[in-house]
């Protein structure tokens, strides 16, 4: 199975910050890779999907890039309903795996 | 509007079995493939497993095979999952999604099944 290292684990950021979550794959992925958000007690957004593009609706402050097998969000200017777990997703060979998360919150 | 409705979680014994059911709307279900993903309580997401458009192919994550069933019918745009032979570990929230090949790209709200005595 292809792993997904995410990180970091938790971080804590002001509003307006910038703010960079990674993902490091065990292998090539390509762009089989999609980012999610989950706020407590609902179910996972999609945000980000082929590694760069945007998901409708999504704010534009949400991007993605990929460098090699490392593959990052960024949130450009944090706003106060961004907080939540940010997972990464490879779909590139079955089984599909999940990043552990990563827990943003406010500062 | 996608909507996808899950239901029949709820409490059960070990050995046990349930099925879950999803109902979907907003889109045409027969086109696209679907999947289960689980979420243990405060844990991370977990693929269960993945059905084709139409039913042909099914696809299990190594710890359900031979205990869940994944299955559909196009016609009432339901899907489901068999889960029999449970156990401690498969407590979890139980999500429909809509499979778009690489990534799920609509979730429910999710069910709860919890294992235990």
């Amino acid at each position: 199975d292809i792993q997904m290292t995410q990180s970091p684990a938790s971080l804590s950021a002001s509003l307006e910050e910038i703010v960079t979550i990674t993902c490091q794959a065990s292998q090539d992925i390509g762009n089989w890779l999609a980012w999610y958000q989950q706020k407590p007690g609902k179910s996972p957004q999609l945000l980000i999907y082929g590694a760069t593009s945007l998901a409708d609706g999504v704010p534009s402050r949400f991007s993605g890039s990929r460098s090699g097998t490392q593959y990052s969000l960024k949130i450009s200017r944090l706003q106060v309903e961004d907080p939540g777990i940010y997972y990464c997703l490879q779909g590139y060979s079955a089984p599909p795996t999940f990043g552990g998360g990563t827990k943003l919150e406010l500062k | 509007e996608v909507q996808l409705v899950e239901s029949g979680g709820g409490l059960v014994q070990p050995g046990r079995s349930m099925k879950l059911s999803c109902a979907a709307s907003g889109f045409t279900f027969s086109n696209y493939g679907m999947a289960w993903v689980r979420q243990a309580p405060t844990k991370g997401l977990e693929w269960v497993a993945t059905i084709s458009y139409d039913g042909s192919s099914t696809y299990y994550r190594d710890s359900v095979k031979g205990r869940f069933t994944i299955s559909r019918d196009n016609a009432k745009s339901t899907l489901y999952l068999q889960m029999n032979s449970l156990r401690s570990e498969d407590t979890a929230t139980y999500y429909c999604t809509r499979d778009e090949a690489y990534y799920f790209d609509y979730w429910g709200q999710g069910v709860m099944v919890t294992v235990s005595s």
